[in-house]
């Protein structure tokens, strides 16, 4: 059974420091992923996707896949009350029609 | 681009009736579609892929007699809830692929506002 798994938090972060979530994944074979960011009572949008190992950035957030060690995470500087939220991490299913496998989500409360 | 509608927003029906869900890709054509349920302070669930034209995979558990889907074009997909019980009660989600394979993130899944469905 593939999987992906993040610690469900929720992780409190004082407001203008890094935020650090981080994501783990079963099958050795996946070569790309995804971070969803979701409000309460609203859909998941996309935030990053990743495929080389290394760093991604993206304004104030950057995107780490390390394929050896079987992680993916994502870092968001100067962070801001708004970036309180569920954030997902997902990653495609192989030999599937096409789905994404997801992790159940790390909530992230920014402390003003 | 790549927005995805859904409606309604919001429903409430009584116990037994039936509720259609539409999903629409606006500015692409689908190739893939999904529906999710949500339970409150929980993951998301994955309950059918479905492509146009063909029937829908439901995944283990998920009634296919109960939740028909169907994808009759390549932006239009429906879920409908037959015969709705409290406990069917949820925050429904699709979502749609491209399909761009030249594209690396080609699985990016773009997803609707949602369904909040409550059933009396």
């Amino acid at each position: 059974q593939k999987e992906v798994e993040q610690n469900s938090g929720p992780l409190s972060v004082p407001e203008g420091a890094i935020a650090s979530l981080n994501c783990t994944y079963s099958d050795r074979g996946s070569q790309s992923f995804f971070w969803y960011r979701q409000y309460s009572g609203k859909s998941p949008e996309l935030i990053m996707f990743i495929y080389s190992n290394g760093d991604k950035e993206d304004g104030r957030f950057t995107a780490q896949l390390n394929k050896a060690s079987q992680y993916v995470s994502l870092l968001i500087r100067d962070s801001q009350p708004s970036d309180s939220a569920t954030y997902l991490c997902a990653a495609p299913v192989r030999d599937s029609n096409y789905q994404l496998i997801w992790g159940a989500g790390t909530k992230l409360i920014i402390k003003p | 681009g790549a927005v995805v509608s859904q409606h309604p927003s919001r429903v409430i029906c009584k116990s037994g009736t039936s509720v259609k869900i539409e999903c629409r890709s606006l500015d692409f054509q689908a190739t893939t579609m999904f529906w999710y349920r949500q339970f409150p302070k929980q993951s998301l669930m994955l309950m059918a892929t479905s492509n146009e034209g063909s029937k829908a995979t439901y995944e283990q558990g998920v009634e296919k007699d109960k939740f028909l889907i169907n994808h009759a074009s390549l932006t239009l997909s429906t879920l409908t809830v037959t015969s709705a019980h409290p406990e069917d009660s949820s925050f429904y989600i699709c979502s749609a692929r491209r399909g761009l394979a030249a594209v690396r993130s080609y699985n990016e899944q773009f997803f609707g506002p949602g369904t909040r469905l409550t059933v009396l």
